[in-house]
């Protein structure tokens, strides 16, 4: 069943296009960031991270961009595949904090049209 | 290896009731987390423990107790069900060493109080 809500924000693509899903933060003080993706009934799954010290991260099929001057955060997700389908939250935590806990964002929606 | 599990899949409460979701880890990680997930927002903490014997509040803590006897075992008690915590509930562990990357989350538990 779902896990999530029904008035998250969606993004609705096609089949083999780009997608870029986006997220603000608002501590000053954090400094590693996370994506996670999260399919219908099941736990959010780790897909990349970046720390502060960097601007850009690369992974397969999936790119994560920061920028700390507008405390945003952007995760592109290359020739987007039904699978792709599912709600996408950043997360962000703080050495401050030890990074023993987790602060999500709201999520988005990732719709894939075939 | 089971990963991290979660029992019961789904529960029905009435208010003043109490329970205790179940949550166990074979993979010997130091770190446990209970998260709670309200639909149209993402994971918040509730409550987090670093080894067994230690537990600590997260970002909403009240209503609930936790404790940490072994490494394995992490249960989260409600002690007064109310509306309000109706909600999908997720734990989440990961080695002390390690950060958020190898954070592993289980399945959930679909809690509604009435």
């Amino acid at each position: 069943g779902e896990s999530v809500g029904l008035h998250l924000p969606t993004l609705s693509v096609q089949e083999g296009d780009n997608s870029i899903i986006n997220c603000a933060y608002s501590n000053s003080a954090s400094d590693y960031f996370i994506w996670y993706k999260q399919e219908s009934g099941k736990g959010p799954q780790f897909i990349i991270d970046i720390r502060s010290n960097m601007d850009k991260r690369q992974g397969q099929r999936v790119t994560v961009l920061l920028n700390k001057t507008v405390k945003h955060l952007s995760l592109q997700i290359a020739a987007t595949q039904p699978g792709d389908s599912a709600v996408y939250f950043c997360a962000e935590t703080s050495f401050d904090t030890g990074r023993r806990a987790l602060t999500f964002g709201s999520g988005t929606r990732l719709q894939v049209q075939p | 290896n089971a990963g991290v599990t979660q029992t019961p899949k789904f529960q029905v409460l009435k208010t003043g009731q109490s329970m205790t979701l179940q949550c166990a880890q074979d993979m010997n990680h130091e770190y446990m987390s209970w998260y709670r997930q309200d639909p149209g927002m993402g994971l918040r903490l509730i409550h987090y423990s670093v080894g067994a014997g230690i537990t600590d509040q997260g970002e909403v803590p009240n209503g609930y107790n936790v404790s940490r006897s072994t490494t394995e075992d992490f249960p989260l008690r409600l002690l007064s069900a109310a509306p309000s915590q109706t909600s999908v509930y997720f734990c989440a562990s990961r080695p002390r060493s390690g950060i958020h990357n190898e954070q592993f989350f289980g399945p959930g538990t679909r809690l509604t109080v009435l």
